[in-house]
């Protein structure tokens, strides 16, 4: 089975600043898709970023890029010019693709400060 | 617009009943997801369906039931069986693509808060 991990259960940075979010997996897949979902205190679930396994370069949207290190199963998500509505709780996630059913690690809660 | 749709957004138990959330989407999706979330832990996985009338169970499906009877719909029942259900349930669904047929990923509903009362 899939774990994932997420190292960091609180983190906090000043507005403005870069924060880094780790994430590693395990699997002995060699093709599947990670992702990045943030869930804001309404609970509702926002896709940030997300990539496939099988392209090296790294996903960026806008604000948000990840470091994918496919042999280290790392996958972390850095996070440029932080804004207060940045702060959530942020959850990593892999789905194989013959399934589809996805895993979730157990979150990082980010709080950006003014 | 097309999206998914769950209710109640809040949901009361007493012991011993059994409850089912709603989980309805409008996307032509094939596959529907339910996952619980607990304070402190990511989402687990409690059953899946990809096609009408199939579906798997997940990590967590004891104290749960599922249908899926049209593609648009997949309830979920809390059953008495379930002897902790407090906690908040998430619906999604996606097209199921392989590798390289673009867009992926989930999309989700905006949750039921289940309460054992």
């Amino acid at each position: 089975a899939q774990t994932v991990t997420q190292s960091q259960p609180e983190m906090s940075v000043q507005e403005a600043e870069t924060v880094t979010l780790s994430c590693t997996y395990d699997t002995s897949e060699s093709n599947y898709y990670l992702f990045w979902y943030k869930q804001p205190p309404s609970r509702q679930m926002i896709l940030v970023i997300r990539q496939e396994a099988y392209k090296q370069q790294n996903a960026t949207e806008n604000r948000f890029s990840v470091n994918f290190q496919k042999a280290a199963k790392s996958f972390s998500l850095k996070i440029s010019d932080s804004q207060l509505g940045d702060t959530a709780m942020y959850f990593c996630a892999f789905m194989r693709y013959n399934n589809n059913d996805m895993r979730f690690g157990a979150g990082t809660r980010l709080t950006v400060k003014p | 617009d097309g999206g998914i749709t769950q209710s109640p957004k809040y949901l009361f138990r007493k012991e011993g009943q059994n409850v089912t959330l709603s989980c309805e989407q409008n996307l032509n999706h094939d596959a529907m997801y339910w996952y619980r979330q607990d304070p402190g832990q990511g989402l687990r996985l409690i059953y899946y369906s990809q096609i009408v009338n199939d579906f798997q169970k997940g990590d967590i499906a004891e104290g749960y039931s599922v249908s899926r009877e049209k593609k648009e719909s997949f309830p979920l029942t809390v059953t008495s069986a379930q002897k902790n259900p407090t906690a908040f349930y998430l619906c999604a669904s996606t097209l199921l693509r392989g590798p390289g047929q673009g867009d992926y990923g989930y999309t989700f509903g905006s949750g039921t808060r289940l309460t054992v009362v």
